[in-house]
C-alpha cells in the first residue's frame, strides 16, 4: 500500500515550453502533497506544499508563476514547469501524505519515484 | 529555520558496518526519520525513531538518538552492496506538516 507514482518518469522539452507533471497516490487518499527539487549534488529541496482544493503554500524563493501546483482531488496533483529554461532542468519529486498536521509517523510522506526533466 | 546537517560521501568496504551522522536543530521533532534513495529513484523511508528513544534496532539497521547534542545517526551492519544510495535524515517542523531533509550522505561500497 501507499504508493505514489509520478508521470512522465522523464521528459525533454525545448526552452521556453510548458511542462506538466503528474503526481497520483495510487491507493490511498492524500490530503496534502509535497513537491521536491533535487539538485545534481542530491540535495532535497522543497517547492510547495499543497492541500487538495487549495491553493498551494510555496517556499521562499520558488516563483509561483513558474510553477504552477494544482491539487484538485486527493489522488492527484500537477506541476507545471512553465516557459521551461534550461535551469529548470532537474529531478522532481513529489510525495504524498494522509494527514496533514499531525505528528507521528502516520503522517509519513510517501514519495513518487520523481520526474527528470531536461531542458534544451 | 530548521538545519539539517550531514557529511556528503562515506565509502566502506563489503562486510564492514556502515555509520552515517546527522545534526538537526529543532529539537522539538517528537520524531525523526532516514530515507534512503536509490539511482535514479524516489525516497523511501527506512527507519524512523521517536524523540523519547535512545536507540532503535531493526535487523542491520541501528539508529541512536542524542537528544541533548541533538545528534542522530544510522549504523548498518555487514554492508552488502545493495545498501549502496543517498541516506538521508528527515526531521518534521513541529510547526507545520513539513519535513526538513539533509543533504544527503551518499554510501558507496568497495569490494
Amino acid at each position: 500500500g501507499a504508493v505514489v507514482s509520478q508521470h512522465p518518469s522523464w521528459v525533454i522539452c525545448k526552452s521556453g515550453t510548458s511542462v506538466k507533471i503528474e503526481c497520483r497516490s495510487l491507493d490511498f487518499q492524500a490530503t496534502t502533497m509535497f513537491w521536491y527539487r533535487q539538485f545534481p549534488k542530491q540535495s532535497l529541496m522543497l517547492m510547495a506544499t499543497s492541500n487538495e482544493g487549495s491553493k498551494a503554500t510555496y517556499e521562499q524563493g520558488v516563483e509561483k508563476d513558474k510553477f504552477l501546483i494544482n491539487h484538485a482531488s486527493l489522488t492527484l496533483s500537477t506541476l507545471t514547469v512553465t516557459s521551461a529554461h534550461p535551469e529548470d532542468s532537474s529531478f522532481y519529486i513529489c510525495s504524498a501524505s494522509v494527514a496533514s498536521g499531525r505528528m507521528g509517523p502516520y503522517n509519513e510522506q510517501f514519495f513518487g519515484p520523481g520526474t527528470r526533466l531536461t531542458v534544451l | 529555520g530548521e538545519d539539517v546537517e550531514q557529511s556528503l560521501f562515506l565509502s566502506v568496504r563489503e562486510g564492514d558496518s556502515s555509520v552515517i551522522n546527522c545534526t538537526y536543530t529543532d529539537s522539538s521533532s517528537t520524531y525523526l526519520y532516514w530515507y534512503k534513495q536509490e539511482p535514479g529513484a524516489g525516497l523511501q523511508l527506512l527507519t524512523y525513531i521517536f524523540s523519547n528513544m535512545d536507540m532503535k534496532q531493526d535487523q542491520r539497521l541501528t539508529v541512536l538518538l542524542n537528544k541533548k547534542d541533538k545528534h542522530l545517526s544510522l549504523r548498518i551492519a555487514d554492508t552488502q552492496t545493495g545498501d549502496s544510495a543517498i541516506y538521508f535524515c528527515a526531521v518534521p517542523l513541529s510547526s507545520a506538516s513539513k519535513i526538513i531533509f539533509g543533504s544527503g550522505t551518499r554510501l558507496s561500497i568497495r569490494p
